[in-house]
């Protein structure tokens, strides 16, 4: 039982495509993260959902564009994909906002070529 | 300004010998959470530890310790008779008021058989 589970795991995809990365966990968690991992292994936030509110939208190109359907989805969309947007994106959830740990899906390493 | 700093990049020790791993941090906050993230060649990132700043005890779970020191801003983290397995990117982060969990930059430990 995969308690934060992102698909694809591989997305292999051209420049100027759109494409999209689902989230769903099922820890009854009420908060949601988009992290972006670069090549050098930094993380960082993307994004943050609670009870599907977004909360927190970081310095990100508009051509991203998250969607929380319900408490225990998170989606990622992403427009006309470009050369940088190449990165492992994360998926988390977590209690709620404050102090709780989050949990990390297995990850989806986006490759733009 | 980064919140989390994690001076050593990488650390390479033979298996048996102790490793300790910095953390230092920053924040204006009063009370805030101190994290810490394990990430294995497969790539998840596994929850190790959470901190809150009203709990200065150390703490230590098997061959893992904690050592979260106020004054210092620090919360360091060693690893006791180190085996192969714990080969990984191990990452200090710290959520305040803001909401964000701020990841540090991570260091690679490498344990040779």
């Amino acid at each position: 039982d995969t308690a934060v589970s992102q698909t694809p795991k591989y997305l292999v995809t051209q420049m100027g495509n759109d494409k999209s990365i689902k989230c769903e966990q099922n820890l009854g968690h009420d908060t949601m993260y988009w992290y972006k991992q670069d090549s050098k292994k930094f993380l960082k936030i993307m994004f943050s959902y609670n009870n599907k509110e977004l909360i927190i939208n970081e310095t990100v190109p508009n051509r991203f564009s998250p969607k929380s359907p319900d408490k225990a989805h998170l989606n990622l969309h992403i427009n006309s994909l470009e050369l940088g947007d190449s990165a492992v994106y994360f998926c988390a959830s977590s209690q709620g906002l404050e102090g709780y740990e989050a949990f990390f899906g297995q990850g989806t390493r986006l490759t733009v070529v | 300004a980064q919140k989390v700093t994690q001076a050593q990049t990488e650390i390479s020790v033979v298996e048996k010998e102790d490793v300790t791993l910095d953390c230092v941090y920053e924040t204006r906050d009063t009370t805030y959470y101190l994290f810490w993230y394990k990430q294995p060649p497969s790539g998840e990132l596994v929850f190790l530890i959470r901190r809150n700043s009203f709990d200065e005890q150390n703490e230590i779970s098997g061959r893992y310790s904690w050592n979260f020191q106020k004054s210092t801003s620090s919360f360091n983290f060693t690893i006791t008779a180190s085996q192969v397995v714990d080969s990984a990117v191990y990452f200090c982060a710290l959520k305040d008021n803001d909401y964000k969990l701020s990841f540090g930059a991570g260091t690679t430990v490498t344990v040779r058989a």
